[in-house]
C-alpha cells in the first residue's frame, strides 16, 4: 500500500505562517495534491505539483522535491477561516490518489 | 444543480440491511469515485469508474457494489451492512482519469450503522 504522512495538529496565530509536511513513500508518482476540509464538510482542491519546486497561489504556496519524497504547503497571512483539515494527496503509478489522515490547523486570535 | 450530489445527507441503518448512496454530477465528467472518510484514517477509495460502463476497484472495495450504468450516476451499494461500514461517504468526479486531473467531491452521506 501507499505510506503518505503528514501531523496530526498544528496550531497557529492569526497573521502568521504555518508549514504543514507530508511524506509519502508511493509505488510510482504522478502528482502531489493538497486540499482544504473544513468541519463537516467536502474536501476541496488547492494545488497541483508534479515537478520538483514552488508552486504560488496567492496565500497558500506548495513545494514538492521527488527525490526526498516530500513535500509542503505553506499558508501566510493566516486568517480565521483558514482553520480546517488540509490533505495530502499523491497520485500513484496506477493513477490512484492516496490521501494522507489529513492535519488539523487551529488558527487563534 | 451544479456539481455532484449526494443523498441522503445522513443515515441510521440497522445492520444486515442494504442501502444505496445515491451520487450523480452534472459536469460530464468521465470519472467518478467512492471514498471513506474515517478519523485518524484518512480518505480511503472503495470504488471507482473511469468511464461509464467501466467500473474498478480501489483500496477497500468488501462489502460494497457500484454500477455505472450512465455518465451523471454513480450509485454505491452495501449489500449487508456491518458496524465497521459506519463512516463518511464522499463522491468524487474528476473529467478524466489522468495524473493532472483534479477531483471534485460531493457534499458527503453520513452513515451510522448499529
Amino acid at each position: 500500500g501507499q505510506n503518505i504522512d503528514q501531523p496530526t495538529e498544528m496550531t497557529a496565530t492569526e497573521g502568521a505562517i504555518v508549514q504543514i509536511n507530508c511524506t509519502y513513500q508511493t509505488s510510482g508518482f504522478n502528482g502531489l495534491f493538497w486540499y482544504q476540509q473544513h468541519a463537516g464538510e467536502a474536501p476541496t482542491f488547492l494545488s497541483y505539483n508534479v515537478l520538483d519546486g514552488l508552486e504560488e497561489k496567492g496565500r497558500f504556496s506548495s513545494f514538492l522535491s521527488r527525490s526526498k519524497g516530500y513535500s509542503y504547503l505553506l499558508l501566510k497571512e493566516l486568517q480565521m477561516k483558514d482553520s480546517a483539515s488540509y490533505l495530502c494527496a499523491v497520485r500513484d503509478g496506477d493513477y490512484k490518489l492516496s490521501f494522507g489522515a489529513g492535519t488539523t490547523v487551529t488558527v487563534r486570535a | 444543480i451544479a456539481g455532484i450530489t449526494q443523498a441522503p445527507t445522513s443515515q441510521i441503518l440497522a445492520a444486515g440491511r442494504r442501502m444505496t448512496l445515491r451520487c450523480t454530477q452534472d459536469m460530464r465528467h468521465n470519472a467518478m469515485y467512492w471514498y471513506r472518510q474515517d478519523l485518524g484514517l484518512g480518505l480511503r477509495l472503495i470504488h471507482y469508474s473511469n468511464t461509464a460502463g467501466t467500473t474498478g476497484k480501489g483500496e477497500v472495495p468488501d462489502g460494497y457494489s457500484v454500477s455505472r450504468a450512465n455518465t451523471d450516476d454513480f450509485p454505491l451499494t452495501l449489500a449487508s451492512a456491518v458496524p465497521s461500514q459506519t463512516s463518511v461517504y464522499f463522491c468524487a468526479s474528476s473529467e478524466r482519469a489522468g495524473a493532472q486531473e483534479t477531483q471534485y467531491f460531493g457534499p458527503g452521506t453520513r452513515l451510522l450503522v448499529l
